[in-house]
């Protein structure tokens, strides 16, 4: 069964600073897809940025950009600039389109304080 | 260009009541799945759905639990005689196709609250 994990519960940064966000995966897949999301209080899930496996690569979205590394398995998150709108929760998730099991699996997330 | 519609967004059962959660996909958007967030973990999946058929119910409960998407309305999960344990948010999303290159959008949540 595929995991996802993230061995951060709470970051704390300061506004403008860089902040990378640590997720890892197991799974004996070669094709599948990571995703950030972000959870502000309000709990609406809002998808931050995605990442095809067989692409090279690092996807980037503006000050989101990601550190995919396959062969150790793991998929960090960076926000450059950080603003005081990225407080959230941060989960990662990987989808396997195969298998029966069509879900997204999640981490169970990463507290991201920003300190102004 | 709404997005993913979820109701009520707070719910408040008795034990032994049943809950309906309901959930519309964005316009276009056939494809619904639900999840479940317990306190302080991550989104686990419940099911996956097209127009009138279940297509991965592997990580819903064998007994209580049901969900559906009909032809025409909303998708809807239903529990049966609630435990206090299935308070949780329960979280809907939605994809185009269904593809394996779709994205999920996941609608605000429903808030369920057993006493």
């Amino acid at each position: 069964a595929q995991t996802v994990t993230q061995s951060q519960p709470e970051m704390s940064v300061q506004e403008a600073e860089t902040v990378t966000l640590s997720c890892t995966y197991d799974t004996s897949e070669s094709d599948y897809y990571l995703f950030w999301y972000k959870q502000p209080p309000s709990r609406q899930m809002i998808l931050v940025i995605r990442q095809e496996a067989y692409k090279q690569q690092n996807a980037t979205e503006n000050r989101f950009s990601v550190n995919f590394q396959k062969a150790a398995k793991s998929f960090s998150l960076k926000i450059s600039d950080s603003q005081l709108g990225d407080a959230a929760m941060y989960f990662c998730a990987y989808r396997f389109p195969g298998g029966g099991a069509d879900g997204l699996t999640f981490g169970k997330g990463t507290h991201l304080i920003i300190q102004p | 260009n709404a997005g993913v519609m979820q109701n009520p967004r707070h719910l408040v059962r008795r034990r032994g009541q049943e809950a309906r959660l309901r959930c519309s996909p964005m316009k276009g958007h056939s494809h619904v799945y639900w999840y479940r967030q317990l306190p302080e973990e991550g989104l686990k999946f419940m099911v996956y759905l097209q127009k009138e058929n279940i297509i991965d119910e592997s990580g819903m409960p064998k007994e209580r639990f049901s969900a559906e998407f009909p032809k025409e309305g909303p998708s809807i999960l239903r529990i049966q005689q609630v435990v206090r344990g299935d308070s949780a948010a329960y979280f809907c999303a939605s994809s185009f196709l269904g593809l394996r290159t779709d994205t999920q959008y996941f609608g605000p949540g429903t808030r369920l609250t057993v006493l």
